[in-house]
């Protein structure tokens, strides 16, 4: 068992539907980060969240809107999908060292998700 | 722009072979490297970390040419269950910023009986 936990394990929703996806860490760590992982792509960084705040949002769509509401726990809220939002999305958690390098990330099992 | 290569295989090897395979990444800043296993429909689990003096763990062997900005992991007496997808894993440093990872798409081994 990783410690990091990924709420539904699988969604399947219409495209005008509103869901979220949520994620909980018990390792004690103080980053947390949102995947996407699509077939024969390599993992997409989405959002980065460092002491609970966001740090990196790779130009992700404006349908996809994460919360940390405390570094234990992330949410991505989603709304207005597109089949090709498709995909599972991996939630990770890992411990920020000195100069801001990332330790190891260890990941949850993933939401499979399917928009119709 | 930042890139891990990695040849997607699959590699299909008999039980017991030695395999070794490489990653290339682009970005000379890099400090972190892994390597990371993903079975079918499960999650990455870090496999091992590559140090500079490259490291050792059991039948698995990782190396880093900063030279050559490559790394490479060896398999000793290969096991079936060894069966997986390799993700080659690199850190760049952002200067301070908090950053993620840049994953390669992966390498799929097959062990054989």
């Amino acid at each position: 068992e990783t410690g990091v936990t990924q709420t539904p394990r699988h969604l399947v929703m219409g495209m005008t539907n509103k869901k979220s996806l949520k994620c909980e860490q018990h390792l004690g760590h103080n980053a947390m980060y949102w995947y996407k992982q699509s077939a024969k792509k390599p993992l997409e960084l989405m959002f980065v969240y460092s002491l609970e705040e966001r740090v990196e949002n790779n130009s992700v769509p404006s349908r996809f809107s994460p919360e940390c509401p405390n570094s234990s726990h992330l949410f991505l809220h989603l709304h207005t999908l597109q089949p090709e939002d498709s995909a599972l999305y991996l939630c990770a958690s890992s411990l920020m060292v000195a100069g801001g390098l990332t330790d190891t990330q260890y990941f949850g099992p993933g939401t499979r998700l399917t928009v119709l | 722009r930042k890139e891990v290569e990695q040849d997607p295989g699959p590699f299909n090897v008999p039980e017991g072979a030695t395999v070794a395979f490489n990653c290339t990444y682009s970005n000379s800043a890099s400090q972190s490297f892994f390597w990371y296993r993903q079975d079918c429909r499960k999650e990455p689990k870090l496999l091992m970390s590559v140090y500079s003096s490259g490291n050792e763990d059991g039948r698995f062997t990782a190396q880093l040419n900063r030279a050559s900005q490559y790394i490479s992991l060896l398999i000793r007496d290969s096991k079936l269950s060894d069966s997986a997808t390799y993700l080659c894993v690199v850190n760049a440093d952002s200067g301070g910023g908090a950053d993620g990872l840049t994953f390669g798409k992966g390498t799929h081994l097959i062990i054989q009986p």
